[in-house]
């Protein structure tokens, strides 16, 4: 089994929907990480978490929330869904301790599109 | 700002043909800098952590070497199952988040 699941793989809806990303990690991580990914672009922070009770914006928040249900457990939302907001989602986890600088590891991703 | 930026876009080599990737950076005093792997509908993949100038990691066909500049990831005599996207980020010393170039997308042919 994959140590991050992120679920669903595929989706796609409508504008104005509602949308849930749920990730789910056997790593034993504290630290949980919500990227989106688009052609020709590096890999953008939306949000993260490094305990249950800590939830900090990343660099492109906007039209997004999250929940952490439990150290294994992190939700992203798109309350409103919008066309710009297609694109190939990724939860990531990472260790606490050291410098912080520990590596991330990555689930395969939902792919997200929006009519 | 803090940035990071990957050359070239795509690299396409024979099998045998040993080439390097570039990851230039620009960062307030660096944390760490980090080589990933990505396949195709996969996520990506750790490969190597650098943490100051001079450093080097190998791992099987891939070495990755560091200046305070950029890094380096060297490929030996590659197969075609080390076709895929290399991403490169780099973590600040000012904040935890990491900085994603954009990647080299690596064809091998056989």
């Amino acid at each position: 089994d994959a140590d991050v699941t992120q679920t669903p793989r595929n989706r796609i809806t409508k504008t104005g929907k509602r949308i849930m990303l749920e990730c789910s990690q056997t790593k034993g991580h504290d630290r949980m990480y919500w990227y989106r990914q688009d052609p020709g672009l590096g890999l953008r922070l939306i949000y993260y978490s490094f305990d249950v009770k800590d939830i900090n914006k990343g660099e492109i928040s906007d039209g997004y929330s999250v929940s952490r249900q439990a150290q294994a457990k992190f939700s992203l939302s798109l309350e409103s869904a919008i066309p710009n907001q297609t694109a190939l989602y990724f939860c990531a986890t990472g260790e606490t301790g050291g410098a912080g600088n520990q590596p991330q590891h990555f689930g395969d991703g939902t792919r997200l599109s929006i009519l | 700002e803090d940035q990071v930026t990957q050359s070239p876009e795509a690299l396409r080599l024979q099998e045998g043909e040993s080439s390097s990737l570039n990851c230039s950076y620009t960062v307030s005093g660096l944390r760490g800098l980090f080589w990933y792997r990505q396949d195709p509908g996969k996520g990506p993949e750790f490969l190597f952590t650098l943490y100051s100038a001079g450093e080097e990691k190998e791992k099987e066909r891939l070495k990755a070497t560091l200046t305070k500049k950029e890094s380096f990831l060297h490929i030996t005599a590659p197969k075609p199952e080390d076709s895929a996207t290399y991403l490169c980020a780099v973590q600040a010393d000012s904040n935890y988040q990491l900085i994603w170039g954009a990647g080299t997308k690596l064809i091998i042919k056989p």
